[in-house]
């Protein structure tokens, strides 16, 4: 099973209010990662976890949050939605151990922020 | 700091035919790795191909290939005898391979492909 999955695949939010998306792979891969993608861009690496160990873009630190409670699960938590969060988030998940491992991607959780 | 540029936004072509779509970036690591990715109409994303950069010979998968010009920093993804479904988003990333943490992407070009 090569398969990322990601819960809600949609998701209408408040402004101001918290979000949390859920990332789960049974690949046993050793890290798991969350972009942001909006039309036309490039996806943006919000964070990854690489085993227990958390990075965070410069950029985005204070406005994203993760946890990785285990191997196969992953969070994205945003405390305090704006309109700008509004985009798809994408999970993913490889063996980042190795330079040349491909990422495996999940469907996507589109957030719409009101 | 590494960086990948996609120029092309948008190409069409005729089904059955070749495209090239390019890909550029920067790098001052000596060893890196270069992926295409595409993204479908639903949104999933899935690998494609993998070029490593101390590798001369060009990757071939299937009806993809690579044009790996290293003197130029370009890495371009050739797609033979295209269909239909090949219509899509790609996405051309980087990982560095003495410095990286983490694959870097371009803006992605999309394809058409017309009957």
């Amino acid at each position: 099973d090569t398969t990322v999955k990601q819960n809600p695949r949609y998701k209408l939010a408040r402004v101001g209010k918290p979000v949390n998306l859920i990332c789960s792979q049974t690949m046993n891969h050793d890290t798991m990662y969350w972009y942001q993608k909006k039309p036309n861009q490039a996806p943006k690496l919000l964070l990854f976890y690489y085993d227990k160990i958390l990075n965070r873009e410069a950029d985005t630190f204070e406005k994203f949050q993760s946890s990785r409670p285990n191997n196969s699960f992953c969070s994205l938590y945003i405390g305090s939605a704006g309109l700008e969060y509004s985009a798809m988030y994408l999970c993913a998940s490889s063996l980042g151990q190795y330079n040349y491992a491909e990422q495996f991607f999940g469907p996507g959780t589109r957030l719409t922020v009101l | 700091a590494q960086k990948v540029t996609q120029t092309q936004t948008s190409i069409s072509v005729m089904e059955k035919t070749t495209v090239t779509m390019d890909c550029v970036y920067e790098t001052q690591d000596s060893s890196y790795f270069l992926f295409w990715y595409k993204q479908t109409a639903s949104g999933e994303i899935v690998f494609l191909i993998r070029q490593d950069s101390y590798k001369k010979e060009n990757a071939t998968v299937g009806h993809y290939s690579l044009n790996f010009q290293k003197p130029k920093s370009s890495i371009g993804l050739i797609i033979t005898a295209t269909q239909i479904e090949d219509s899509a988003v790609y996405f051309c990333a980087m990982r560095e391979g003495d410095s990286g943490t983490y694959q870097r992407f371009g803006t992605g070009t999309k394809l058409q492909v017309v009957p």
